[in-house]
């Protein structure tokens, strides 16, 4: 098992530029994640999706969007790119029963001009 | 909103010393997990506890849930420099939500 990748691994967009991170998870949760980490503030949750088909938003929403395509995929999409989100971004996966446990992928570290 | 207070913020130690790495809210949360991270790479899930009063060892990594669920702390007995790197507490709710603290940059020197 790949566990949670991510692509891509590192980005440099232009202020006002679009773009879409992936995410796919291989071991059959329910549950995804998106978070971001900057120094001095652990992670934050942008946005989640408790299951197939459904999506909410998280304690940093703002300028970002999701699309959970399958139970495999969730991906998380920048409109209009700002130097306020440049950070290093985080897809979680959950299996959701029982104790409570989030697997993380190697992270997308954008950088925003 | 859970908060969740980890300190301390950087922990900069000699190897072969202790150290003691604690988390504190005013929540109660259902379990909580530590994570290590190292640069470059996503958290990697340390251990979870979940009952209060509960004390789990990891070889020289013990970690403890307090009686009422709001705290937990990580102890390391004689660091060694591959201890080094970023160490978060995570409080989870029933409903599956993390709240992280702000993590503790550990530096071990040989």
């Amino acid at each position: 098992n790949a566990g949670v990748t991510q692509t891509p691994k590192f980005q440099v967009l232009k202020t006002g530029q679009s773009m879409t991170l992936q995410c796919a998870q291989d071991m059959n949760h329910n549950s995804m994640y998106w978070y971001r980490q900057d120094p001095g503030m652990g992670l934050r949750l942008i946005y989640y999706s408790a299951s197939e088909g459904t999506t909410d938003k998280g304690e940093v929403p703002n300028g970002y969007n999701v699309s959970r395509l399958n139970k495999r995929e969730f991906s998380l999409r920048l409109e209009s790119a700002a130097p306020s989100q440049t950070s290093v971004y985080f897809c979680a996966s959950l299996y959701g029963t029982g104790v409570i446990e989030q697997y993380f992928g190697p992270g997308t570290r954008l950088t925003v001009t | 909103t859970q908060l969740l207070e980890q300190s301390p913020q950087f922990l900069s130690i000699q190897e072969g010393e202790n150290l003691t790495v604690y988390c504190n809210s005013s929540s109660v949360f259902s379990s909580l997990q530590w994570y290590r991270q190292e640069p470059g790479e996503g958290p990697v899930l340390l251990v979870t506890v979940v009952t209060g009063g509960e004390v789990k060892k990891l070889k020289r990594l013990t970690f403890q849930f307090g009686d009422a669920r709001k705290d937990s702390s990580l102890h390391i007995t004689a660091a060694q420099p591959g201890d080094t790197g970023l160490y978060l507490c995570a409080g989870a709710n029933s409903y599956g939500k993390l709240t992280f603290g702000q993590g503790t940059i550990l530096t071990v020197h040989p």
